[in-house]
């Protein structure tokens, strides 16, 4: 199965860019994944699928701020124009017919 | 639009059982496969069972295998787990989630809190 590396926090000011990172381990670059953000107290909330070609599909509601991008065994989700109510866990996902995989989520804080 | 609304959650001693119940609604329930999804207190999150469109198929996290039953009712529209054997590193907040055709879980219910303890 494999694995999917995040870092722990990250940061960004009000309005600035970030860019969240969650790696698959090797052997499994060419996966599809799911970004998932998820706030305290509530329910986790799909953002987008994300392929390796960089090709993303966003769930209804998710606003144009967030976007997705791969690069080899790397997805990204960056979030532009970053505001306060975007301070959430974000968790990548894989799959497969038997298994699902989440990374360790990241903590983003709004400054 | 999709709602998944779960009960079933509660206090339950080592060694006891529960059943989880997700009501789904705003979608064609039959034709979607589901799973559930754990958060321990202060954890991730972590894949606990999924079960296909049908039912027929069904697969679990090792941490769960022998313990937990995952079951859908297509008439009802109702998605269980039967939590049996119940330890306390399964205290969690339990979440379902509809999984859509590329395979990602795209729909999440607000979850229900299962607290094992004696």
């Amino acid at each position: 199965q494999p694995v999917l590396t995040q870092s722990s926090a990250a940061s960004a000011s009000l309005g600035s860019s970030v860019k969240l990172t969650c790696t698959l381990s090797s052997g499994h670059s060419g996966a599809i994944i799911a970004w998932h953000q998820h706030l305290p107290g509530k329910a986790p909330r799909f953002l987008m699928k994300l392929e390796r070609s960089g090709t993303y599909k966003k769930g209804s509601g998710v606003p144009d701020r967030f976007s997705g991008s791969s690069f080899g065994a790397d997805r990204y989700l960056t979030i532009s124009n970053v505001q306060s109510e975007d301070e959430a866990d974000y968790y990548c996902e894989t799959w497969d017919t038997n298994f699902r995989v989440f990374g360790g989520g990241t903590k983003l804080t709004v400054l | 639009e999709v709602q998944l609304l779960e009960s079933g959650g509660g206090l339950a001693q080592p060694g006891g059982s529960l059943r989880l119940s997700c009501a789904a609604s705003g979608f064609i329930f039959s034709t979607h496969a589901m799973t559930w999804i754990r958060q321990a207190p202060g954890k991730g999150l972590e894949w606990v069972s999924s079960i296909s469109n049908n039912g027929v198929y069904t697969y679990y996290a090792d941490s769960v295998k022998g313990r937990f039953t995952i079951s859908k009712d297509n008439l009802k529209n109702t998605l269980y787990l039967q939590m049996n054997s119940l330890r306390g590193e399964d205290t969690a907040e339990y979440y379902c989630a509809k999984i859509c055709a590329a395979g990602d879980a795209c729909d999440w219910g607000q979850g229900a809190l299962v607290t094992v303890s004696s």
